[in-house]
């Protein structure tokens, strides 16, 4: 099955700077990869995600960019807020039915 | 349009005693998903139903069962709870296709086994 590491497991930086957070897949029949933010006891919210037929993707401050030939794909936070401090997840779905998703990144923007 | 919506929210049960959680989603979505979410561990999927009539199992079944009742409903049952299922669970849907659709989270549930 698919296996998707994240790193870091924790990031701060300071308010106005950026943030890049990396995953790598196992499964190269994966063609999706969203990216979720869950902030302290809420669900966990799509903020971005991407197909396989695209190598980035950009929503104002967000970015995302995939390198299938690495099989690593990375969130990136431009001008950060402090709502930006959140856990982010990235997932990948190996082809099929299912999502696998990596451990998170606990971001915090220092102000 | 509630979304996903998720009872209880918050639950406290003796190890053995048993209970089902309730998910139930307004989006005429195919797909169905039941999560767990531990400290460092991410979303571990327990079970999942690609389409209504079908369930299939995810990382981590052992110990939980589940029914997909119709197109809006995904319930998941403890028969015998134990300590180590102590976790906050989250239900999802999507609208299928594969899995390269966005799955939506309901609110989750925060179960505690003593």
């Amino acid at each position: 099955g698919e296996n998707v590491e994240q790193h870091p497991s924790t990031l701060s930086v300071q308010e106005g700077d950026s943030a890049v957070i990396k995953c790598t897949y196992s499964d190269s029949a994966s063609n999706y990869f969203p990216w979720y933010k869950q902030e302290l006891g809420k669900r966990p919210q799509l903020i971005i995600d991407i197909r396989s037929n695209v190598g980035e993707k950009k929503d104002q401050r967000i970015a995302v960019t995939l390198n299938k030939t690495a099989k690593h794909f990375s969130l990136h936070i431009t001008e950060t807020q402090p709502e930006d401090s959140a856990v982010y997840f990235c997932a990948a779905n190996g082809g099929n039915e299912k999502l696998t998703f990596g451990t998170g990144t606990r971001l915090t923007i220092i102000p | 349009n509630a979304g996903v919506t998720q009872t209880p929210k918050f639950q406290v049960l003796k190890t053995g005693q048993s209970m089902t959680l309730q998910c139930a989603q307004d989006m005429n979505h195919n797909s169905m998903y039941w999560y767990r979410q531990d400290p460092g561990m991410g979303l571990r999927l327990i079970y999942y139903s690609a389409s209504e009539g079908t369930t299939d199992k995810g990382e981590v079944p052992n110990g939980y069962n589940v029914s997909r009742l119709n197109k809006r409903e995904f319930s998941l049952r403890l028969e015998s709870a134990a300590p180590s299922q102590t976790s906050v669970y989250f239900c999802a849907s999507s609208e299928g296709g594969w899995g390269n659709q966005p799955q939506h989270f309901g609110d989750g549930t925060r179960l505690s086994i003593l």
